[in-house]
């Protein structure tokens, strides 16, 4: 069964230093998303991709938070400088089409701690 | 207030039993409804949706919306230990929307 591959699962940091995450969607899946998922708290999402195109990055801290997904494919998330209240879960999830929101698939997720 | 709202539990029952767990939400513009499962240190596993009111079973599971009431409910028969996870539901106004998912409730079930 295909699933959504990412990397690292665990990444402790200090805080002002950059970290980057992975993620491989399922083949073919043309919308790509990134959450960030507090401990207790429901995932929020951070930033959509239609192909290589992003659709939706308003809850997207962009003066530490890049994002990108240069070949329609595979998609990195940038935190530069990590800040204490980054620590998280940062969920990769994918869907055959934008219109297809209701039916998203998950990575396993990075765990991020930032000291 | 935040649009979806769900009680955080943890919620503890015997093998067995009928569990019910609910959400409500505030956003009368939302039309899909979604039940997640995730298991401790691992992604969400979407369980089902529905579209607009109603129920919908699949297997030992059955998602009912009420908007009137903008209630949404998950039922699950026949609890076993493996059901033992954080149940996220979730709701967009369109298919083209994104998700607001509620906090999540935890769920133990207990041999």
């Amino acid at each position: 069964e295909a699933e959504v591959a990412q990397s690292p699962r665990y990444k402790i940091t200090e805080k002002s230093q950059a970290v980057a995450f992975w993620c491989d969607p399922i083949s073919g899946h043309a919308t790509l998303y990134w959450y960030r998922q507090i401990l207790g708290q429901g995932p929020e999402l951070l930033v959509q991709f239609q192909d290589e195109s992003v659709v939706d990055d308003s809850q997207l801290p962009k003066d530490r938070f890049s994002a990108e997904r240069l070949k329609g494919v595979d998609s990195t998330l940038k935190i530069q400088p990590a800040e204490l209240g980054d620590s998280a879960m940062y969920l990769c999830a994918s869907s055959p089409s934008s219109a297809a929101q209701v039916t998203q698939y998950f990575g396993p997720g990075t765990r991020l701690l930032v000291l | 207030q935040k649009e979806v709202e769900q009680d955080p539990g943890p919620l503890s029952v015997p093998e067995g039993a009928i569990v019910s767990l609910n959400c409500t939400y505030s956003n009368s513009a939302f039309q899909y409804f979604m039940w997640y499962r995730q298991y401790s240190r691992k992604g969400p596993e979407l369980l089902m949706y529905t579209y607009s009111s109603g129920n919908k079973e699949d297997g030992r599971f059955t998602a009912q919306v009420d908007k009137s009431s903008k209630y949404i409910s998950l039922f699950i028969r026949d609890s076993q230990p493996s059901d033992s996870a954080t149940y996220l539901c979730a709701a967009a106004s369109g298919g083209y929307n994104k998700l607001i998912f509620g906090a999540g409730t935890r769920l133990a079930v207990h041999p």
